[in-house]
């Protein structure tokens, strides 16, 4: 079985400071890891996803499989960037169990101008 | 718009009554899935379809929920005798192929009363 955990509800920085939304997972696989973003009022949207390695508006998260973490980290938070986040994981294979995706609990991101 | 819609996106019914609601994923997926989601908590698996096969069903749905996809299209999610802690956020997601990113709607809010 699969589990991802956040461990932080509520996450309040400033405007211009570092952020790092932590998240821990627990799967005996190889995973596939996401970070999906809700703001207020509009849909849960996908905000990057490990094997694309790339930088979404400015955040980056790297798989680091010894610690077992996929941690979302941005260097300069944005007013813009206060919404709901939430890590996913999904077993990399195909087959029975590995269509759905499993969620942490989510942490709220507010930046503070 | 061409995301995914859920109708209706609010629902409110007395408990014991039977409600129906409606997924059109984006239009060239073939895979769909179903979530709920409580307050506080993070999305949770439902049932998964490729096509109009229903290939993965989570525990949380009880036997009072019956999701079909007659046609590979749209979806239907029924729970029958609802009970208050039916009460959620029903998301429902598509996607092109297992390993694509899953694309959420709006959601249905469900109270029961």
């Amino acid at each position: 079985a699969q589990r991802v955990t956040q461990p932080e509800k509520l996450l309040s920085v400033f405007k211009g400071a570092p952020v790092e939304l932590k998240c821990n997972y627990s799967y005996s696989g190889s995973p596939e890891l996401f970070w999906y973003v809700q703001y207020s009022r509009q849909r849960l949207q996908l905000l990057l996803r490990h094997i694309s390695r790339e930088s979404i508006k400015g955040f980056t998260a790297d798989l680091n499989k010894g610690e077992t973490s996929f941690h979302l980290k941005k260097p300069f938070a944005q007013e813009e960037d206060s919404a709901m986040y939430y890590c996913a994981l999904s077993p990399a294979y195909s087959g029975a169990g590995s269509y759905q995706l499993t969620f942490g609990k989510g942490t709220k991101l507010s930046v503070i101008p | 718009d061409t995301g995914v819609s859920q109708d209706p996106r609010h629902k409110i019914t007395k408990r014991g009554q039977n409600v129906t609601f409606r997924c059109d994923p984006i239009s060239e997926h073939n895979r769909l899935y179903w979530y709920r989601q409580t307050l506080g908590q993070g999305p949770e698996f439902l049932t998964y379809f490729q096509n109009e096969a229903q290939l993965e069903k989570s525990r949380l749905l009880s036997d009072r929920f019956s999701a079909e996809r007659p046609k590979g299209s749209f979806s239907t999610l029924e729970i029958q005798r609802t009970e208050q802690g039916d009460s959620a956020m029903y998301l429902c997601a598509s996607s092109l192929s297992k390993g694509d990113t899953q694309y959420f709607g709006p959601g249905t809010r469900l109270t029961v009363l």
